[in-house]
């Protein structure tokens, strides 16, 4: 099936430090979606992306829609310890609308 | 507030055994979908229901079986229980999966 590919799969930062982290794919989307997942709990959609070259923010993360709609991108300025957790994209399959694919997830750990 | 509500939150099942998780949703969205997560594979579909009365097969269907009640309710039903079935099992819905979906918080299945 579609793949997303996440990088990294896991990260280590320091509290305040700035985290980037991207999501790659074999076939053009024309939707990224990025969401967290805390511990314990369901992921909850934090940016949508409609548009290639589109950024978006929401608080303290920004989003950017890759160019040639193969990619997309999450940063996270000034990180704090409740930034723990699995980032996963999503983006729909190819020739439906009807369901997402995600993508393997990106590990954060936030040390003090 | 609920949301997407998921039955049971924890479960150990013996290899054979049957059971049915539930999920039920209170915001009159159309799409419903079943999704495993096992640690470095992210989400994976296993079915989804498009509209009431409809459901298809997603990646990993085998060894499920779902049910769309009516538009609020969707269960999966594990007929024949095995190990390789222990995960973490979350349900969603979405009236447009492009608008991001909504999860339940999961059921955690161990089947030993």
């Amino acid at each position: 099936g579609q793949q997303l590919n996440q990088s990294p799969q896991s990260m280590f930062i320091q509290e305040g430090e700035d985290v980037s982290m991207n999501c790659t794919s074999s076939s053009i989307f024309n939707t990224w979606l990025w969401y967290k997942q805390d511990p314990g709990e369901g992921p909850v959609l934090l940016i949508a992306l409609y548009k290639a070259g589109e950024l978006t923010s929401n608080g303290r993360l920004t989003a950017q829609f890759g160019i040639t709609r193969k990619d997309s991108f999450l940063n996270i300025s000034a990180s704090i310890p409740s930034d723990v957790g699995i980032y996963f994209c999503a983006g729909p399959y190819t020739g439906t609308a009807s369901k997402l694919t995600f993508g393997t997830g990106t590990r954060l750990q936030v040390t003090l | 507030n609920a949301g997407v509500t998921q039955t049971p939150k924890f479960q150990v099942l013996k290899t054979g055994q049957s059971m049915t998780l539930q999920c039920a949703q209170d915001m009159n969205h159309n799409s419903m979908y079943w999704y495993r997560q096992d640690p470095g594979m992210g989400l994976r579909l296993i079915y989804y229901s498009a509209s009431e009365g409809t459901t298809d097969k997603g990646e990993v269907p085998n060894g499920y079986n779902v049910s769309r009640l009516n538009k609020r309710e969707f269960s999966l039903r594990l007929e024949s229980a095995a190990p390789s079935q222990t995960s973490v099992y979350f349900c969603a819905s979405s009236e447009r999966p492009i608008y991001g979906y909504t999860f339940g918080s999961g059921t955690r299945l161990t089947v030993v």
